[in-house]
């Protein structure tokens, strides 16, 4: 089963705009992460955020962490057309249910127009 | 190029065969997940091995096993094929490491399984 959802399911923007897109979760977790993935292409990991962090930014990549809403957010701005894709949120269990699995959002679809 | 290289590719086949996916994962990941990933379920995750045992179970159908060898490779193995089978098929690698360290996932290119 999901763990949660993703908000939105679809965006649509122009080339230099910033695209915000945001997840939500169930149950206690160790970290979060966000993936990327081409059509019909393998996902690739683009951050990892623990539970006890508020905030990180890798390039133009700008990740949020709520814990209390169990919320997230994935900020990637000044888009560019290769940044089209799919974004999905991750989640890795806490305490005994920490085997590294990860459980996937929905995925948000990212369209960046030229 | 993650390094996690899957077998075959695309497999097309009819309702009630069996189909076997193979993983190879990244040099000295102990951890192999086979996620389904299919336009009406999302990415579901299947299973975990590591180092050679069973460590985590998802959503996987009764007519569905996986096996991590020795050599650390992985192969799910999907009988009594149905219609809603047809999916893509990932399998991912990681180190894993226990406790509060668990870290990313490394995912091969997928397996596409159409079943006519």
């Amino acid at each position: 089963s999901q763990q949660g959802e993703e908000d939105p399911q679809a965006l649509s923007i122009q080339e230099g705009e910033n695209a915000t897109m945001n997840c939500s979760y169930k149950t206690s977790i160790n970290n979060l992460q966000w993936y990327r993935q081409n059509s019909g292409r393998g996902l690739v990991h683009l951050i990892l955020i623990r539970s006890n962090e508020r905030e990180k930014h890798s390039g133009r990549l700008r990740v949020t962490l709520d814990t209390s809403k169990k919320s997230s957010s994935l900020l990637i701005t000044a888009s560019r057309a290769a940044d089209t894709a799919s974004y999905f949120c991750a989640t890795g269990g806490e305490g005994s249910s920490n085997t590294g699995k990860l459980i996937f959002g929905q995925g948000t679809t990212l369209q960046v127009k030229p | 190029d993650s390094g996690v290289t899957q077998t075959p590719k695309h497999l097309i086949t009819a309702t009630g065969q069996r189909v076997t996916l193979r993983c190879s994962p990244r040099s000295g990941d102990l951890s192999v997940y086979w996620y389904q990933q299919s336009l009406d379920q999302g990415l579901q995750f299947l299973i975990q091995y590591y180092n050679g045992e069973e460590r985590a179970k998802g959503n996987i159908l009764e007519r569905f096993s996986a096996q991590q060898f020795p050599d650390l490779h992985s192969e799910l193995n999907l009988s009594s094929l149905e219609l809603g089978d047809s999916a893509l098929y990932f399998c991912a690698s990681s180190v894993n490491l226990e406790g509060p360290n668990t870290g990313e996932l490394f995912f091969g290119e997928g397996s596409r399984l159409t079943v006519l």
